[in-house]
């Protein structure tokens, strides 16, 4: 995998279901996978930073996992709202400071 | 949380013209700083870093003298796209690097006519 791909593209879930979103990346030259949350006309907000090969971490609802060997991340929102409706962009870099390779991201819309 | 603000967010301009976007930090220094850009359907794309006080590195494709960076200060950095024209139309967005994150401006729509 040369570049930062991610799926699915869109997604439309009803109020209360869970939902996960795919990231798969470079697994050579790794330093970090980026989860950010973009709402229209806001900055995109930082959701979680993962190095470590296992990690795990959890933010509310929303958890995400990383996968540095095989070069994979999973999003997971459990109990999906509304106002989780943003497009989810993952993204990684090969050292710190670095600039980031984004994905096309993943749109999600959550519907009462 | 670290605030980027980014002026203007959306602009019309002619061909012809130069357009400067802003990217301020509001509650944060940081010494590099990076602008990406967004075309429809596509992914960000890195277009310069920029370290304060020191001349940006453009990515490949990227002419340094049609996209002027002006990292002048650790909380502001000006994006000039001089003579701006249709194919220049695009999404511009700022981040600045705060070690293990970035954080981004709000974007600017330019589109020229």
């Amino acid at each position: 995998i040369l570049n930062v791909e991610q799926s699915p593209q869109s997604l439309h879930v009803q109020e209360g279901d869970s939902t996960n979103f795919t990231c798969s990346f470079p697994s050579s030259n790794f330093y970090a996978l980026h989860w950010y949350r973009w709402e229209t006309a806001k900055s995109p907000e930082a959701l979680f930073v993962m190095t470590l090969n296992g990690d795990e971490k959890k933010k509310g609802r929303i958890s995400a996992t990383l996968n540095t060997k095989e070069g994979y991340s999973y999003l997971y929102i459990k109990g999906s709202q509304p106002e989780d409706s943003a497009t989810y962009l993952c993204a990684h870099n090969s050292n710190s400071g670095y600039a980031l390779n984004f994905g096309k991201g993943t749109s999600l819309l959550v519907t009462p | 949380g670290a605030v980027v603000s980014q002026h203007p967010s959306r602009v019309i301009c002619k061909s012809g013209t130069s357009v400067k976007i802003e990217c301020r930090s509001l509650d944060f220094q940081a010494t590099t700083m990076f602008w990406y850009r967004q075309f429809p359907k596509q992914s960000l794309m890195l277009m310069a870093t920029s370290n304060e006080g020191s001349k940006a590195t453009y990515e490949q494709g990227v002419e340094k003298d049609k996209f002027l960076i002006n990292h002048a200060s650790l909380t502001l950095s000006t994006l000039t796209v001089t003579s701006a024209h249709p194919e220049d139309s695009s999404f511009y967005i700022c981040s600045f690097d705060r070690g293990e994150t970035q954080y981004f401006g709000p974007g600017t729509r330019l589109l020229v006519l």
